[in-house]
């Protein structure tokens, strides 16, 4: 099976502006999570989608969002992107039921000048 | 809440040693357990799980781990360390009934290895 893909790898954009990020989880899962993974916080949870409903939400400001299509594919959007949110934001996926094993994606890399 | 616990930044071992990196985590019952390594610029790939069961996991690359309940410890560990090791291993609990889709993670250890 293919694993995680994400789109774009790389990224820049300047202050202000807004981004959309997207995923296409391993065939078959149907949960999908986003991290955003810095060099002083870390790996934080943004969101969990299943089934096109957002199941879970981590600490982040409304500015931080996501969908998830019919496929399972996941896009995150970023808007009045600030300095602070240069970093790798890694898509994961998971098969239904009790397993909580992730799968990521390699991580788009986004850097806001 | 819970939390993770990787109290080292960074190790250092030579090539052919043994290592040990060290987890901890803060939870109410066992949680789910897991550890991943990433390369530089790269995403994590799963090393191993524990769910319950035999408390010794073996991984991929030669990696194992053992889970303790009397430490909240879930140690990492490698017989002979090879150069390819060099990465950034991470470990990562879930609450059993809990969110599936968010695994708490630690700060991560630095493995370099020596020639």
């Amino acid at each position: 099976k293919a694993g995680v893909t994400q789109t774009p790898r790389y990224l820049i954009k300047t202050r202000g502006q807004q981004v959309t990020l997207s995923c296409s989880p391993i065939s078959g899962h149907r949960s999908v999570s986003w991290y955003q993974q810095t060099p002083g916080q870390g790996l934080q949870f943004l969101f969990e989608y299943f089934s096109e409903t957002q199941r879970n939400k981590g600490n982040f400001p409304g500015r931080f969002s996501g969908r998830q299509f019919s496929n399972s594919r996941s896009e995150m959007n970023v808007s009045t992107l600030e300095l602070g949110d240069s970093a790798l934001y890694l898509c994961a996926s998971s098969p239904q039921g009790g397993d909580y094993t992730q799968y990521f994606g390699p991580g788009t890399r986004l850097t806001v000048l | 809440a819970q939390s993770v616990t990787q109290p080292d930044i960074h190790i250092t071992v030579s090539e052919g040693a043994s290592l040990e990196l060290r987890c901890n985590y803060s939870y109410g019952a066992t949680p789910y357990l897991f550890w991943y390594v990433q390369s530089p610029g790269q995403g994590l790939q799963l090393l191993l799980k524990y769910f319950s069961g035999d408390t010794l996991v073996q991984g991929i690359k030669g990696f194992e781990a053992e889970f303790k309940r009397s430490q909240s410890s879930f140690n990492l560990r490698k017989p002979s360390v090879h150069w390819s090791d060099a990465a950034e291993y991470f470990c990562a609990v879930g609450a059993p009934g809990g969110s599936q889709g968010n695994l708490i993670f630690g700060k991560g250890t630095k493995l370099s290895v020596k020639p």
